[in-house]
């Protein structure tokens, strides 16, 4: 089975600090997705990466960035917390850009 | 051009009912159209997928109505169960492009 799993599950930061956000899978895969989930807008790609040190950036990279030193982990950094960024992050792995694996999430609240 | 429109965003089904979700979308370069559930507390999961050569595919109680010419595709649930009660997302690609997801359906069935 694969597993992708995401450092915490619930996250509450202060305005400002500078927020990370783990994920790791352990099926080899190549490539690895960060996307935010907010009611009414659905799933939204932040950030994604095709291969170790590779970034590319999503629909919405604004106020992120983004870390992949090994392939199996891929972390999600918010340089300067604000509350707009007070969501749900989803982390995902896929073998080929067609299935992908998600974690269970981490809700993040800034307040 | 790289939405993907989704609708309804909440559906109650009685027990037995068919449930149905409806997408379309714009860019017709698109060739990988996937539906994942997403139970609460947990990550998206694909359910099904169909590619554009043809216009149905089932897996079970789950089918995919792939409407080529209309740019629509959407999941009908056959006799669902309360233990379909989920929030559904459709989303499309392009080769091995990034997917591109709906707004979400969150699906209540009732007994």
């Amino acid at each position: 089975d694969v597993k992708v799993t995401q450092s915490s599950r619930y996250l509450v930061k202060r305005t400002g600090e500078k927020v990370f956000l783990e994920c790791v899978q352990d099926m080899d895969h190549e490539n690895m997705f960060w996307y935010r989930q907010d009611p009414g807008l659905g799933l939204r790609l932040i950030y994604f990466s095709y291969d170790v040190k590779m970034k590319e950036k999503g629909d919405i990279p604004e106020g992120y960035s983004v870390s992949r030193e090994k392939k199996e982990r891929f972390s999600l950094i918010l340089e300067s917390a604000s509350t707009n960024q007070t969501s749900m992050y989803l982390c995902a792995s896929s073998p080929d850009s067609y299935e992908q694996y998600f974690g269970p999430g981490t809700r993040l609240t800034v307040t | 051009q790289q939405q993907v429109k989704q609708s309804p965003q909440s559906l109650i089904v009685q027990k037995g009912g068919i449930s149905i979700i409806n997408c379309a979308y714009e860019n017709t370069a698109f060739d990988y159209f996937p539906w994942y559930q997403q139970f609460p507390g947990k990550g998206p999961a694909l359910l099904i997928a169909i590619r554009p050569d043809v216009s149905e595919k089932k897996e079970g109680r789950f089918t995919i109505s792939f409407n080529k010419s209309a740019k629509q595709f959407s999941l009908h649930i056959m006799d669902s169960q309360p233990g379909d009660s989920a929030t559904y997302f459709c989303a499309a690609s392009m080769g091995t492009d990034k997917l591109i997801f709906g707004t979400g359906t969150r699906l209540q069935v009732f007994p």
